[in-house]
């Protein structure tokens, strides 16, 4: 069982936008700015979309944005295009002693 | 830009110990400003922190995984290594090394292409 959870499964038709969630606790999410977001292509590394929440790395397509309230974390996706299926993880910052965890995992299906 | 590339044997027999290493090229471990991090994918399944290194030796591991992890870096080969000791079917998966964003920013920015690691008999 990961430590954060996302859903299993999303999907989308071209063009549309998509928000994947990504719920910790107080240990984690909700207690530092400190998300990242990855995107997964079957038998690829991960690639950084997302960081400390909201920032974005160069390169990155501003299609891809993040936010966070509470103990939940959401990376959107606007204007989806068919190389965005994937999967997605969203990764925290959880203190000293456990420091980072991962989440599930989202399979987004571009329909 | 910075490179990571895993290398070390993919197959290890049940009870022993995983070894592999990590070379960075494009940028030097002793430059510090980052953390040097393992992290595993079990197959078809999610993401796994294993732990990360500092160029001055400081080691951070995931509690789950403490007792059997050490993680080590070679700073004139600019490397770092990882062992992982009692090894069983469960720690079969790709293994990643990464490089965290910074010191403050310790989620992994840069990837290695991830390496196939199967523990078998």
């Amino acid at each position: 069982q990961s430590a954060l959870t996302q859903p299993a499964s999303m999907s989308g038709s071209p063009g549309q936008s998509i928000t994947i969630s990504c719920t910790g606790t107080s240990n984690d999410v909700g207690n530092y700015n400190l998300v990242s977001w990855y995107q997964q292509h079957p038998g690829k590394a991960p690639k950084l979309v997302i960081y400390e929440v909201t920032k974005r790395p160069s390169g990155v397509s501003n299609r891809f944005s993040g936010s966070k309230s509470g103990y939940t974390a959401s990376l959107t996706i606007s204007g989806l295009q068919p190389e965005d299926e994937a999967d997605y993880y969203c990764c925290s910052y959880a203190g000293d002693s456990t420091s980072e965890v991962f989440g599930g995992g989202t399979k987004l299906t571009v329909l | 830009q910075v490179q990571l590339q895993e290398s070390g044997p993919g197959l290890v027999k049940p009870s022993q110990t995983l070894s592999l290493t990590c070379t960075v090229s494009g940028g030097s471990i002793s430059s510090g400003g980052h953390y040097w991090s393992w992290i595993r994918q079990n197959p078809g399944k999610g993401l796994e922190w294993i732990g990360y290194i500092y160029y001055g030796g400081n080691t951070y591991y995931n509690p789950s995984l403490k007792s059997r992890v050490a993680i080590s870096i070679d700073r004139s080969k600019n490397q770092f290594s990882l062992k992982l000791t009692s090894v069983t079917a469960a720690d079969t998966a790709v293994y990643y090394c990464a490089r965290t964003i910074s010191t403050v920013v310790t989620e992994p920015d840069y990837w290695g292409q991830g390496t196939q690691v199967t523990v078998s008999s």
